[in-house]
């Protein structure tokens, strides 16, 4: 099984400082297709989870532009430009190129 | 507007059966794949099972293989899951999240607000 890490287990931010999430894989989620399959998730407290940027780097219906996500091969980073209080949750990465999908343990966000 | 509506879950015994169901709605059912995830009480997101938007494929993860079956009724819009021989440790929230390509899966593009599957004796 592809196994994915999440080294920093909590972060706590300043409401309009920067964050960046990192996420790394145990083999590369480059597909032959050319497809990198990565996926980022947030779940906030009572919530289901809910998806902020797949492949890589595409962001997803509704998500604001101040989260972006970067990164190749086994290594992988979501950015948030400039944290909002809302923006507290626990944040997992996941891989779909290969069965079984994985997710990292997941980011704690908190807010100073 | 996609939504996706699990029911099903409550107490069962070790050893029990559960069907959950997902009904779907805001979308083509027929046209995109599911999945099944679970969340143990404080715990991070396992995969659990997907299955293609023709419901002829199906995949689980290796813990609930051969107890676990997905299946479909897309005159329904619903997914499923029955779950059988029930242990103790898959107490968890299972959601239901729907495929955001018709083809191939492993983009869950929507979730369900989950539904609490509790074992104990």
């Amino acid at each position: 099984d592809i196994v994915m890490t999440q080294n920093t287990l909590s972060l706590s931010v300043t409401p309009g400082q920067p964050a960046s999430i990192s996420c790394k894989s145990s083999q590369s989620l480059l597909l032959s297709d050319g497809k990198t399959y990565l996926y980022w998730f947030v779940q906030k407290s009572g919530q289901s989870p809910r998806l902020l940027i797949y492949e890589v780097s595409n962001r997803f219906s509704g998500v604001p532009d101040r989260f972006s996500g970067g990164g190749s091969g086994t290594d992988f980073t979501l950015k948030i430009s400039r944290v909002e209080a809302e923006d507290v949750g626990v944040y997992y990465c996941m891989q779909s190129k290969e069965l079984p999908f994985t997710f990292g343990p997941g980011t704690k966000v908190e807010i100073q | 507007e996609v939504q996706l509506v699990e029911s099903g879950g409550g107490l069962v015994q070790p050893g029990g059966s559960l069907r959950l169901s997902c009904a779907a709605s805001g979308f083509n059912f027929s046209n995109y794949g599911m999945s099944w995830v679970r969340q143990a009480p404080g715990k991070g997101l396992e995969w659990v099972s997907a299955i293609s938007r023709s419901g002829n494929k199906t995949y689980y993860a290796d813990s609930v293989k051969a107890r676990f079956t997905i299946s479909r009724d897309s005159s329904k819009s619903t997914l499923y899951l029955q779950m059988k021989s029930l242990r103790v440790g898959e107490t968890a929230i299972y959601y239901c999240a729907k495929e955001g390509a018709v083809v191939g899966i492993g983009y869950l593009q929507y979730w369900g607000q989950g539904t609490l599957v509790t074992v104990s004796s």
